[in-house]
């Protein structure tokens, strides 16, 4: 089955800077690639994602990339803020026409440094 | 679109007793629900699969005589953790293919005292 490796487990940085999670994944067929933001407390949020028909998908200071030879993606937040901080998952699907379940990453801790 | 309901939010149960979760697509029908698991700081873990109809699919080392799954119409799943135990303290979690993504249900925290 697939398995999806995701780093770091922690990443602290400081408030205006770039954060940049990366995940990795093993099953070439899987083709949705989505990241979500947990909270203390609360379920997963869809924050992107991408399908494996494209390279790169931005949304305001949030963007998501894909290397699909290379099997892996990464998320990007810039001019990160306070509220970035949260823990979050990567995620790999196999899309067709149905789906396969989501194999999630081990997560990574987010903290944004006033 | 696409909200799905999923309670309740949280329960304390005691140890030995049953405790139903329920997952239902307010908008949409769903051929497929997935239910994860995941534990403090872990990550989620698929649990089972279920389809509309037939048997759920269970994970290897996911007891199917523990957690009884039941997808009886395309809006609804059940999953019943049948005598608890502590160790399946965790926070359960219902995702739904609606077809062109997945949502998400809000998730039940599990407590077993």
């Amino acid at each position: 089955g697939e398995n999806v490796e995701q780093h770091p487990s922690t990443l602290s940085v400081q408030e205006g800077d770039s954060a940049v999670i990366k995940c990795t994944y093993s099953d070439s067929a899987s083709n949705y690639f989505p990241w979500y933001k947990q909270e203390l407390g609360k379920g997963p949020q869809l924050i992107i994602d991408i399908r494996s028909n494209v390279g790169e998908k931005k949304d305001q200071r949030i963007a998501v990339t894909l290397n699909k030879t290379a099997k892996h993606f990464s998320l990007h937040i810039t001019e990160t803020q306070p509220e970035d901080s949260a823990v979050y998952f990567c995620a790999a699907s196999i899309w067709e026409g149905g789906a396969d379940g989501l194999t999630f990453g081990k997560g990574t801790h987010l903290i944004i440094q006033p | 679109g696409a909200v799905v309901s999923q309670h309740p939010s949280w329960v304390i149960c005691k140890s030995g007793t049953s405790v139903k979760i329920e997952c239902r697509s307010l908008d949409f029908q769903a051929t497929t629900m997935f239910w994860y698991r995941q534990f403090p700081k872990q990550s989620l873990m698929l649990m089972a699969t279920s389809n509309e109809g037939s048997k759920a699919t269970y994970e290897q080392g996911v007891e199917k005589d523990k957690f009884l799954i039941n997808h009886a119409s395309l809006t609804l799943s059940t999953l019943t953790v049948t005598s608890a135990h502590p160790e399946d303290s965790s926070f359960y979690i219902c995702i739904l293919d609606r077809g062109d993504g997945y949502t998400f249900g809000s998730g039940t925290r599990l407590t077993v005292v």
